[in-house]
């Protein structure tokens, strides 16, 4: 199975600064039709998790435009260009590539 | 609006069995894949199943095969989860969530519930 590994873990930031999660996985994510099945959770507190960005870069409707994510093969990002209060919780990525199973990250803790 | 809300959960003894649904509504059930998904308190997400729109396949985590079986019926637009034989190591937050409907998927895990919790405790 696929692993991946976030880094940091845990992340304290104030806000308006800019913030970065790594996220590298044990091998490509580049599935046979050419594209890459990489998608980014945001857990809020208390709240189910929701899709900020689907196939490593595509940003979902509603979600701010302060959210990037970039990376090829095994390795990606998710970066907030400038980090707001309602920005706290845990991010995972997901591979979707090489499934079953869905394999996530261990999670990265924001802060303010 | 796409919706979708399970039901089911609550506190079972080990052993014990728990079948968990998932009502959806808001978009054509019957073109997607399906998905739940599990949280253990204070931890991280794990894929526990998924099945196919038709029921035809069905896969899955390693950990729970031979105690769990995924089903649906697209004629109620519901999903469901059956499952026996349960540890404490099951209790989890489950959530049901979309999964693909096309090539390319650019709908999976877009949507999910709020999530039941399921308690497996003497």
């Amino acid at each position: 199975d696929v692993v991946l590994t976030q880094s940091p873990l845990s992340l304290s930031v104030t806000v308006g600064q800019p913030a970065s999660i790594s996220c590298g996985s044990s091998q490509s994510l580049v599935f046979s039709d050419g594209d890459t099945y990489l998608y980014w959770f945001q857990q809020r507190p208390g709240q189910s998790p929701r899709r900020l960005i689907y196939k490593v870069s595509n940003r979902d409707s509603g979600v701010p435009d302060r959210f990037s994510g970039s990376g090829s093969g095994t390795d990606f990002t998710l970066k907030i260009s400038r980090v707001e209060a309602e920005d706290v919780g845990v991010y995972y990525c997901m591979d979707g590539t090489h499934w079953p199973p869905y394999t996530f990250g261990q999670g990265t803790k924001l802060e303010i | 609006e796409v919706q979708l809300v399970e039901s089911g959960g609550g506190l079972v003894q080990p052993g014990g069995s728990l079948r968990l649904s998932c009502a959806a509504s808001g978009f054509t059930f019957s073109s997607h894949w399906m998905t739940w998904v599990r949280q253990a308190p204070g931890k991280g997400l794990e894929w526990v199943a998924n099945i196919k729109q038709d029921g035809s396949e069905k896969y899955y985590v390693d950990s729970m095969k031979g105690r769990v079986t995924i089903s649906r019926d697209n004629a109620k637009n519901s999903l469901y989860l059956q499952m026996d034989s349960l540890r404490a190591e099951d209790t989890a937050v489950y959530y049901c969530t979309r999964d693909c409907s096309s090539d390319r998927c650019p709908d999976r895990f877009d949507y999910w519930g709020q999530g039941i919790l399921v308690t497996v405790s003497s």
